[in-house]
């Protein structure tokens, strides 16, 4: 069964410092994609960034980038230049790609993401 | 309007009682999702849909049922409802089953069952 750790309940940051929301996953799949999406306190869920298993090279969406190491089974999302926009909530999440479970997420429970003037 | 709507927004309803939560895409993804998120943790999935008249379950099923008639639709109904599914929903859709295809999500509701 796949599963997401989000080990970070809270983050504080100062506005314009880079950030690092940490992310693990466990899953047997060859084959999974790997999301963040944000919950700002409205309640809408954003996707932000997208890294796929076989990709070699780590997503960057703008201010979002993805540190993928496949090894160590982690996604972490790193948000550089941070603004007070940027609080919120944030959810790793895992996609499985080929089998019965084809097209079903995990979400991790998120990490809550304070950005400081 | 374009996009993924659900309604109500807001219900209150009483421990017994039964609830149907509305769902409507207008991309015409196939794969179809329901949610429910509590107070201060990640999302759980109840049922989700590849198709229409194709469902299947989720991690937390139990007091649930979903229907997918038409591919645009994907009512969640909670046949008696307990305290316990108090909760916000959240409808989902994307475009395959593919992991690489990110869910565009509605915008929730919030179900209180007193």
């Amino acid at each position: 069964a796949q599963k997401i750790t989000q080990t970070q309940p809270g983050m504080f940051v100062q506005e314009k410092e880079a950030v690092t929301l940490d992310c693990t996953y466990d899953t047997s799949d060859q084959s999974y994609g790997l999301f963040w999406y944000k919950q700002p306190s409205s309640g809408e869920m954003i996707f932000l960034i997208y890294q796929g298993s076989y990709d070699e090279q780590n997503a960057t969406e703008g201010r979002y980038s993805l540190n993928f190491q496949k090894a160590r089974k982690s996604a972490n999302l790193v948000i550089s230049a941070s603004q007070l926009g940027d609080s919120a909530m944030y959810f790793c999440a895992m996609r499985e790609g080929f089998g019965t479970n084809a097209g079903k997420s995990t979400f991790g429970d998120g990490t809550t993401l304070t950005v400081k003037p | 309007d374009a996009g993924i709507t659900q309604s109500p927004r807001y219900k209150i309803t009483e421990t017994g009682r039964q609830v149907t939560l509305m769902c409507h895409q207008t991309w015409s993804h196939s794969y179809m999702f329901w949610y429910r998120q509590d107070l201060g943790h990640g999302l759980r999935l109840i049922y989700y849909s590849a198709a229409a008249d194709i469902t299947d379950k989720g991690e937390v099923p139990d007091g649930y049922v979903v229907s997918r008639s038409k591919t645009e639709n994907f009512p969640l109904t909670l046949e008696s409802a307990t305290r316990s599914q108090t909760s916000v929903y959240f409808c989902a859709s994307s475009e395959s089953s593919g992991a690489r295809y990110e869910q565009y999500f509605g915008p929730g509701t919030r179900l209180t069952v007193t």
